[in-house]
């Protein structure tokens, strides 16, 4: 099976911007997270879909905002964009965790650097 | 809400020698541990998990951790260090839920 697919896996932006990242999680999966790691914060989460719907928010503004397809597949969007938004942003997948399947599959990242 | 503290941002052995990378969990409701190892400019790799089925859980490559509720805590071992075990490897706890929060990470050098 193909793994956790992140697109881009680098960008530059400057303040005030904003940005779309994309993640394709692993075929099957229907559940995508998102977080965001810095060197100072370290890894900090976002937010999770499931079958479309925002189930789970982290502690972030609202210029961080995502949404994920009938597929599964999910983009999160940064609003006017600010120099601490740089980071390196990671997309995980899992299964259902009803069962108790909650193995979160992650992708290599799309680092982001805010000029 | 649940939380993870890891011990020692740094750690560094020699080739051949016990790894042991420290964790301690805080959540309200019975937790899902996890430790992922992270390589330069990589995303995570899920090393292990502990769903409650076994406290000492066995893991990829060798590693291996066990889950003392007493101690609230999850350590990380493995008994022979090798090179290709530098990393960073975090410590991860969920409520069930997907929300999981992260420890700061613990960098571990393997010196020849």
């Amino acid at each position: 099976k193909a793994g956790v697919t992140q697109t881009p896996r680098y960008l530059i932006k400057t303040r005030g911007q904003q940005v779309t990242l994309s993640c394709s999680p692993i075929s099957g999966h229907r559940s995508v997270s998102w977080y965001q790691q810095t060197p100072g914060q370290g890894l900090q989460f976002l937010f999770e879909y499931f079958s479309e719907t925002q189930r789970n928010k982290g502690n972030f503004p609202g210029r961080f905002s995502g949404r994920q397809f009938s597929n599964s597949r999910s983009e999160m969007n940064v609003s006017t964009l600010e120099l601490g938004d740089s980071a390196l942003y990671l997309c995980a997948s899992s299964l259902d965790p009803a069962g108790g399947q909650e193995t979160q599959y992650f992708g290599p990242g799309t680092r982001l650097l805010v000029l | 809400a649940q939380s993870v503290t890891q011990l020692g941002s740094h750690v560094s052995v020699s080739e051949g020698a016990l790894v042991l990378l420290r964790c301690n969990y805080s959540s309200s409701v019975p937790p899902y541990l996890f430790w992922y190892v992270q390589y330069p400019n990589q995303g995570l790799q899920l090393l292990l998990k502990y769903t409650s089925a076994a406290t000492l859980v066995k893991g990829i490559n060798d590693f291996e951790a066990e889950f003392k509720k007493s101690e609230t805590s999850f350590h990380l071992t493995k008994p022979s260090a090798h090179m290709s075990d530098a990393a960073e490897y975090f410590c991860a706890v969920s409520a069930g839920n997907n929300d999981m929060r992260f420890g700061a990470g613990t960098r571990l050098t393997v010196k020849p």
